[in-house]
């Protein structure tokens, strides 16, 4: 059984640019999480997906985005970045929808400079 | 509103010291609660949950709803025990698994 993978580990971007963060669910599981986790912060909620459809947001803008494919695995967009997106950004894998247990993977540090 | 509450920062105890680390939450309705442990180097990992009122390397947690609280207590800590401790939410109703997250406790276990 494979875990949840992130690409890429850590990233640098420019204030304005766009970045694009990717997540390969565990086999088996058909929904995954998006949280943002700012240094010294637990980990916030972005949004959900479920079997390709968006399965609730949290509090955040339009310039974050997202994507779910026919394997699972999941697409994390943010257009016009600002400094306060540099955090860790995580995703999380489950079975069914809402209900199962959420598998982390390690994370995508963005650094916006 | 949803939240939840993890008033220590930093929790240091000595190896064999019983540990208590506080959560208290807010919401209205039935919860699920959750203990999510992050080893240095390691990706959060879920530690226990309320429903499976399970013990997880001696850890026990119980929800109190009277209190609001689901404090995360061991009566003998262990140097490997040091870690970053989160208690999350889990709404209950509805279809969205969103966690909610509290800032976390850091448990440091001196030797």
């Amino acid at each position: 059984e494979t875990g949840v993978t992130q690409s890429p580990t850590h990233l640098i971007k420019t204030r304005g640019q766009q970045v694009t963060l990717r997540c390969s669910s565990q086999s088996g599981h058909n929904t995954v999480s998006w949280y943002q986790q700012a240094l010294g912060q637990g980990p916030q909620f972005i949004f959900q997906y479920y079997r390709e459809e968006e399965n609730g947001r949290g509090n955040f803008p339009p310039r974050f985005s997202g994507l779910q494919f026919p394997n699972y695995s999941s697409e994390l967009n943010v257009n016009a970045l600002e400094l306060d997106d540099s955090a860790l950004y995580l995703c999380a894998s489950s079975s069914g929808q809402g209900g199962g247990e959420q598998y982390f993977g390690p994370g995508t540090r963005l650094t916006v400079t | 509103a949803q939240r939840v509450t993890q008033p220590e920062k930093l929790l240091s105890v000595f190896k064999g010291a019983p540990v208590e680390l506080k959560c208290n939450y807010s919401y209205s309705g039935s919860p699920e609660l959750f203990w999510y442990v992050q080893y240095s180097r390691q990706r959060l990992q879920l530690l226990l949950r309320h429903i499976s009122r399970e013990s997880i390397k001696g850890f026990t947690a119980d929800l109190n709803k009277g209190e609001t609280s689901f404090h995360l207590k061991k009566p003998f800590a262990q140097e490997e025990d040091s870690a970053m401790y989160y208690c999350a939410l889990r709404s209950g109703s509805g279809n969205t698994g969103k966690l909610i997250f509290g800032q976390g406790t850091t448990l440091q276990v001196k030797p």
